[in-house]
């Protein structure tokens, strides 16, 4: 299993352009998330999807949109990238059941720089 | 107010001792969970260990104890028997509520660890 997969691994945007992320995992899980990372800070959450057709905002969901595109798929969406984005973005997935024991497992990360 | 504080930067522990990171949590719901995190250089998210509010014993996982103090709303990492590879970043999350669905995670903004040999 190849666990959550993330690609770009890096990608240099210049102020105004637009990309998206593409997160996809193997292990069957119904919710997924988007973190960004940024130094001296912890993770915080962007988007999340509990299950397939559902996406929600987290702490952080100003300039960025979301797809859940079917069960494995869930991508992130610079509309119109800029500096403040730039940042390392975290795909994660886990267990949606009831109860809290469910860890997130995460993928490798992109590193973002936007110019 | 921030639901997870993590007041260590950095930390020094000697290669074979056991080395205590700090983790205090602010929520009004009785139930939650707490994770901690090790993030090496290379950049990977690594789940070390679990502590619900409910549980009676402190979780352990091999060389990894969680220490919850749930009246003074901590929940420190211990690491026993240092070793050269656990010298990372760490990060404590917490969820809160136990409903079906997402699982959303509050993290600390980390301690790094550094071993010497």
């Amino acid at each position: 299993n190849a666990g959550v997969t993330q690609t770009p691994k890096f990608q240099v945007l210049k102020t105004g352009q637009s990309m998206t992320l593409q997160c996809a995992q193997d292990m069957n899980h119904n919710s997924m998330y988007w973190y960004r990372q940024d130094p001296g800070m912890g993770l915080r959450l962007i988007y999340y999807s509990a299950s397939e057709g559902t996406t929600d905002k987290g702490e952080v969901p100003n300039g960025y949109n979301v797809s859940r595109l079917n069960k494995r798929e869930f991508s992130l969406r610079l509309e119109s990238a800029a500096p403040s984005q730039t940042s390392v973005y975290f795909c994660a997935s886990s267990d949606g059941g009831w109860g809290f024991t469910y860890e997130q497992y995460f993928g490798p990360g992109t590193r973002l720089t936007v110019t | 107010a921030q639901k997870i504080t993590q007041t260590q930067p950095g930390m020094f522990v000697q290669e074979k001792e056991a080395v205590t990171l700090d983790c205090t949590y602010d929520t009004s719901d009785p139930s939650y969970g707490l994770f901690w995190y090790k993030q090496p250089s290379s950049g990977e998210m690594i789940f070390l260990i679990y502590q619900g509010s409910y549980d009676q014993q402190n979780a352990t996982e091999g060389r990894y104890s969680l220490n919850f103090q749930k009246a003074r709303k901590s929940a420190n990492l211990v690491i026993s028997a240092s070793q050269l590879g656990d010298s990372a970043m760490y990060f404590c999350a917490m969820r809160e509520g136990l409903g079906t669905g997402a699982n959303n995670l509050f993290f600390g903004t980390g301690t790094r660890l550094t071993v010497i040999p």
